[in-house]
């Protein structure tokens, strides 16, 4: 089955510098690549997903980067800010077999 | 439209008992996935239903089972509960083989067994 690595688990970034999270899959047939953002005590929120027809997908001050030759995926968030802390999980799916594939999760910190 | 919900949101078990837990997918969602999730091991797929039929299924032994019903509400059961067993347990929907294939978490149930 799918295997999905995430580094570093854990990131500590000034306010305002960027924060880059990457993750690699290993089945070729994933196709779906969804970021998830957890703040404690509360449920994982999707905030941007990408799928394998495109290359980069942005939303304000995130992005994500996709490269399918070499089977990995990145969140860059810029311009940090303190709320911005959370743990973050990437994953894999293919719309087909429908199951998701999560990486262990990024715990990022933004310091004031 | 009201999100994912679960039910119920904390539990408190012993040893050896069981437990139900309880999620209503978003309206018009027909795949329910759950998944357990635990400080040291992150998010770990359990099983998947769609259509009443488990779809996919996770590496967890048989004491975790689950079912779903016609209207796509799931139930996730767990027998003879251990003390490893002591987490938040998270269910999702989406809407399976649409082209928007984003996958929405509920509150989950924080489970403690004693």
């Amino acid at each position: 089955g799918e295997n999905v690595e995430q580094h570093p688990s854990t990131l500590s970034v000034q306010e305002g510098d960027s924060a880059v999270i990457k993750c690699t899959y290993s089945d070729s047939a994933s196709n779906y690549f969804p970021w998830y953002k957890q703040e404690l005590g509360k449920r994982p929120q999707l905030i941007i997903d990408i799928r394998s027809n495109v290359g980069e997908k942005k939303d304000q001050r995130i992005a994500v980067t996709l490269n399918k030759t070499a089977k990995h995926f990145s969140l860059h968030i810029t311009e940090t800010q303190p709320e911005d802390s959370a743990v973050y999980f990437c994953a894999a799916s293919s719309i087909t077999g429908n199951q998701f594939y999560f990486g262990t999760g990024t715990s990022l910190t933004v310091i004031p | 439209k009201a999100g994912v919900t679960q039910t119920p949101r904390y539990l408190i078990k012993t040893r050896g008992q069981q437990v139900t837990l309880s999620c209503s997918p978003i309206s018009g969602h027909r795949s329910v996935s759950w998944y357990q999730q635990t400080p040291g091991q992150g998010l770990q797929f359990l099983f998947e239903y769609f259509s009443e039929t488990q779809r996919n299924k996770g590496n967890f032994p048989g004491r975790f089972s689950g079912r779903q019903f016609s209207n796509s509400r799931s139930e996730m059961n767990v027998s003879t509960l251990e003390l490893g067993d002591s987490a938040l347990y998270l269910c999702a929907s989406n809407n399976r083989g649409g082209f928007n294939n984003e996958q929405f978490f509920g509150p989950g149930t924080r489970l403690t067994v004693l």
